[in-house]
């Protein structure tokens, strides 16, 4: 059965202080590795797709990668405004495009 | 470029009740994706539809159905209401093959009471 697990669950950093997140998946035949941000009450905000191990996609203070069995999401010196949920999302095989979600990182930075 | 729009934002009704939530997709896209977010289990994919027609369905009951007109506009509606169903649904929008990332709305807030 297709799954994905974030670690941590909650994670608290100062304004500056880099870290990554985990997401580790089992799926067959990923056709695709998503990683959202979602602020309270709103729906989540598409960042990046990862499609294949050793691809990495940037944006601004964020970084993703890609392996056979997980992806990491890097912080490099977060500001307060990063503060939110992060959420990972397989696609897996099979005419369906349907996402399968971990339950995602909250993460706070604190000035 | 518009995005995806849901209506209502916020709904409560009570238990027995039913209820009709509606989605507008991105222009262009013909697919459109309903998730259930609730803080217990976060994401879970209720149904897909493409050009009309279900194309996949989660593991829901019956009591939750969908439909897409043609205009790729979705609706989803919940029958006989339970406590349980207070979630936010999300709606995504969607190409349907290639890199097709999701692009969800805002939301609908449904409170059962």
């Amino acid at each position: 059965e297709d799954q994905v697990t974030q670690s941590p669950e909650a994670l608290r950093l100062q304004e500056g202080e880099s870290s990554s997140l985990n997401c580790s998946y089992t799926v067959s035949g990923l056709r695709g590795l998503f990683w959202y941000r979602q602020d309270p009450g709103k729906g989540p905000e598409f960042l990046f797709t990862l499609y294949s191990a050793g691809e990495e996609k940037e944006k601004e203070r964020l970084k993703a990668t890609l392996t056979k069995k997980e992806s990491f999401l890097h912080i490099t010196a977060p500001k307060p405004e990063d503060s939110a949920t992060y959420l990972c999302a397989v696609r897996g095989g099979g005419a369906t495009n349907k996402l399968i979600f971990g339950t995602g990182t909250l993460l706070a930075v604190q000035p | 470029k518009a995005g995806v729009t849901q209506t209502p934002r916020y709904l409560i009704k009570t238990r027995g009740q039913q209820v009709t939530l509606s989605c507008s997709p991105i222009s262009g896209h013909r697919s459109v994706s309903w998730y259930q977010q609730t803080p217990g289990q976060g994401l879970q994919f209720l149904f897909e539809y493409f050009s009309e027609t279900q194309r996949n369905k989660g593991n829901f009951p019956g009591r939750f159905s969908g439909r897409q007109f043609s205009n790729s506009r979705s609706e989803m509606n919940v029958s006989t209401l339970e406590l349980g169903d207070s979630a936010l649904y999300l709606c995504a929008s969607h190409w349907t093959s290639g890199k097709n990332e999701q692009f969800f709305g805002p939301g609908t807030r449904l409170t059962v009471l």
